[in-house]
């Protein structure tokens, strides 16, 4: 079992350009999110899908749109990227909530 | 929705001596409290949880207590090695989806 999976680990992007980031899970979790990490700000979700075919926006979602690809997929994508989004961000999974979230290793995102 | 509130910020004790992190929920109906060990630069990881139909579970030198009626939970990390060093997430669930909220992060420092 690979757990989940982010790709890439690292990206610079500039300032309107757009990406996007990849999660996949092989645990056959239902429910998957994305989250930023900031200094000092801990973990603010983004996006979340609580079953494959729904998505809902978190505490975070401004400049950002999601898609639950298959049960297994959940991808975060920047239309045109921010220097305000400039983070880490990490993709998690769980069975069902509230359980123990597993997290993908992370993206590094850089926007000059 | 929830509102979690984490301290303290830091927290640097000497190895051997213990280490208490706190946290304050806002939702009365949150049923599920977990505790994340994120070392630098990895991703954050499950280190123990408690629902609320107990007041404390243990797990070799990690105990967390729960207080449902005054709305905090707590870590507690005894005899502290140089691998303890790490940011603690304290979380809680809210929302439709019992989405987790987290706390803003314990950086603790175990100190040779």
């Amino acid at each position: 079992n690979a757990g989940v999976t982010q790709t890439p680990k690292f990206q610079v992007l500039k300032t309107g350009q757009s990406m996007t980031l990849q999660c996949a899970q092989d645990m056959n979790h239902n429910s998957m999110y994305w989250y930023r990490q900031d200094p000092g700000m801990g973990l603010r979700l983004i996006y979340y899908s609580a079953s494959e075919g729904t998505t809902d926006k978190g505490e975070v979602p401004n400049g950002y749109n999601v898609s639950r690809l298959n049960k297994r997929e959940f991808s975060l994508r920047l239309e045109s990227a921010a220097p305000s989004q400039t983070s880490v961000y990490f993709c998690a999974s769980t069975l069902k909530p509230p359980d123990t979230q597993y997290f993908g290793p992370g993206t590094r995102l850089t926007v000059l | 929705g929830e509102n979690v509130e984490q301290h303290p910020s830091t927290l640097s004790v000497q190895e051997g001596d213990s280490a208490v992190i706190k946290c304050t929920y806002s939702d009365s109906a949150s049923n599920y409290f977990p505790w994340y060990k994120q070392e630098l630069g990895k991703r954050p990881q499950l280190i123990i949880d408690i629902r609320s139909n107990v007041g404390e579970k243990k797990d070799q030198r990690i105990a967390v207590t729960l207080n449902k009626t005054a709305k905090h939970f707590s870590l507690h990390i005894t005899e502290t090695q140089p691998e303890d060093s790490a940011v603690y997430f304290c979380a809680a669930p809210g929302g439709s989806a019992r989405q987790l909220t987290f706390g803003s992060g314990t950086q603790l420092t175990v100190l040779p």
